[in-house]
């Protein structure tokens, strides 16, 4: 069965340290990954993707996402962590076979001034 | 551009009631989704629509059904309305093939009592 995982709950990391939002899934064949960040009473906002190409993709605000095939596995990474970064992020999957996409539980990122 | 809009916002309804969600895309969007977000569960896909016909749907029961209009907008209902409904019901629309990420609106906070 498909299924996307964020092994952390909560993440806490100092400011201008590298921050890492894990997320593994599990799903047969290429699929489409997508981190997204929703701010405290904000809507979710989408923060990059990957479909194909390069395994190092960037996106909004800094961040970027590493696709490692053999690991399923899609952790976003910041190289120096702002406060205003504190929010939920979700990690999402969608296999093209059947169009179904599942979001992960989330994790929380708090920066710590 | 304009961005997802949904309505209402907020919504207080009691026990074995229906309600009626709706959900207008960004301009030029075909495809809108929808999903419950609730601190359990996390984010849980509904269906998708695409061009006015279901083109993907998640595992919940009839009671929740959802259809699109020819302009794209979308609606969503649940009839027979439980407590374990009450949560924040998002709207996100994208372009239209898989690859496309979503654009999440702010959602309709609905509360059952």
């Amino acid at each position: 069965a498909q299924s996307v995982a964020q092994p952390e709950d909560q993440v806490n990391v100092a400011e201008g340290n590298p921050l890492t939002v894990k997320c593994t899934y599990s799903v047969s064949g290429n699929p489409y990954l997508f981190w997204y960040v929703q701010y405290p009473n904000r809507g979710l906002q989408f923060l990059l993707k990957y479909i194909t190409g390069d395994n190092l993709v960037k996106g909004s605000y800094g961040f970027e996402a590493e696709f490692n095939k053999s690991q399923t596995s899609f952790h976003l990474k910041k190289p120096s962590a702002l406060v205003s970064d504190s929010a939920l992020y979700f990690c999402a999957v969608r296999d093209p076979r059947d169009d179904k996409i599942i979001f992960g539980k989330g994790t929380r990122l708090h920066i710590l001034p | 551009k304009a961005g997802v809009t949904q309505t209402p916002r907020y919504l207080i309804k009691t026990r074995g009631q229906q309600v009626t969600l709706s959900c207008s895309p960004i301009s030029g969007h075909r495809s809108v989704s929808w999903y419950q977000q609730t601190p359990g569960q996390g984010l849980q896909f509904l269906f998708e629509y695409f061009s006015e016909t279901q083109r993907n749907k998640g595992n919940f029961p009839g009671r929740f059904s959802g259809r699109q209009f020819s302009n794209s907008r979308s609606e969503m209902n649940v009839s027979t309305l439980e407590l374990g409904d009450s949560a924040l019901y998002l709207c996100a629309s994208s372009l239209a093939g898989v690859s496309y990420e979503q654009y999440f609106g702010p959602g309709t906070r609905l509360t059952v009592t």
